[in-house]
């Protein structure tokens, strides 16, 4: 990809469990955001955390940041079969373009 | 919110023709649009920024004469693939921002482009 790697490449968990998706990046960035994807639709926007962040909560998700490591991580708490989806990181370096990693996809099994 | 279209949402063409994709931004005024191609089962690459009323930035390796844009207006963005092959295949989706240096990109829903 252009930026990084996420893994799993593919998850697939029971209803109710948590899914963890992880996402590395090669450069300083501004901030890292999370996206969802339904298969062949466009992306909705999870979550933003900033360089200067550590953690995020929102509803369900829970993101944290290692900039350090370049990583991040989007945890998804007591999943639903709704949450279905591709999953994708994507960095901002501070000119405004995003790069997005290869990404996470997500079954969540009823 | 913000919302962003894209016409058409599928389209099928020739090998050799030229396919034009609008990208719209319905209530409010982007300054920065986005350019994406996606292949089956992988990820967003980002193709090129397209600033208005200015010559777009394109991505390394993405070839500006093959995939011309122009963004005439505060509400809208084009792409055009000129002399489509079949490997131009794929999902093109735009993005746009309310301003320069915002965090917000606003994606819209795609297009999803077959050469035959």
């Amino acid at each position: 990809s252009q930026q990084g790697e996420e893994d799993p490449q593919a998850l697939s968990i029971q209803e109710g469990e948590n899914a963890t998706m992880n996402c590395s990046y090669k450069t300083s960035i501004n901030n890292l955001q999370w996206y969802r994807q339904n298969s062949g639709r466009g992306l909705v926007h999870l979550i933003l955390i900033r360089s200067n962040e550590r953690e995020k909560h929102s509803g369900r998700l829970r993101v944290t940041l290692d900039t350090s490591k370049k990583s991040s991580s989007l945890l998804i708490t007591a999943s639903r079969a709704a949450d279905t989806a591709s999953y994708f990181c994507a960095t901002d370096r501070g000119g405004n373009q995003f790069y997005f990693g290869t990404g996470t996809s997500l079954t969540v099994i009823p | 919110g913000a919302v962003v279209s894209q016409h058409p949402s599928r389209v099928i063409c020739k090998s050799g023709t030229s396919v034009k994709i609008e990208c719209r931004s319905l209530d409010f005024q982007a300054t920065t649009m986005f350019w994406y191609r996606q292949f089956p089962k992988q990820s967003l690459m980002l193709m090129a920024t397209s600033n208005e009323g200015s010559k777009a930035t394109y991505e390394q390796g993405v070839e500006k004469d093959k995939f011309l844009i122009n963004h005439a207006s505060l509400t809208l963005s084009t792409l055009t693939v000129t002399s489509a092959h079949p490997e131009d295949s794929s999902f093109y989706i735009c993005s746009a921002t309310l301003t320069s240096g915002s965090y917000e990109q606003y994606f819209g829903p795609g297009t999803r482009l077959t050469v035959t």
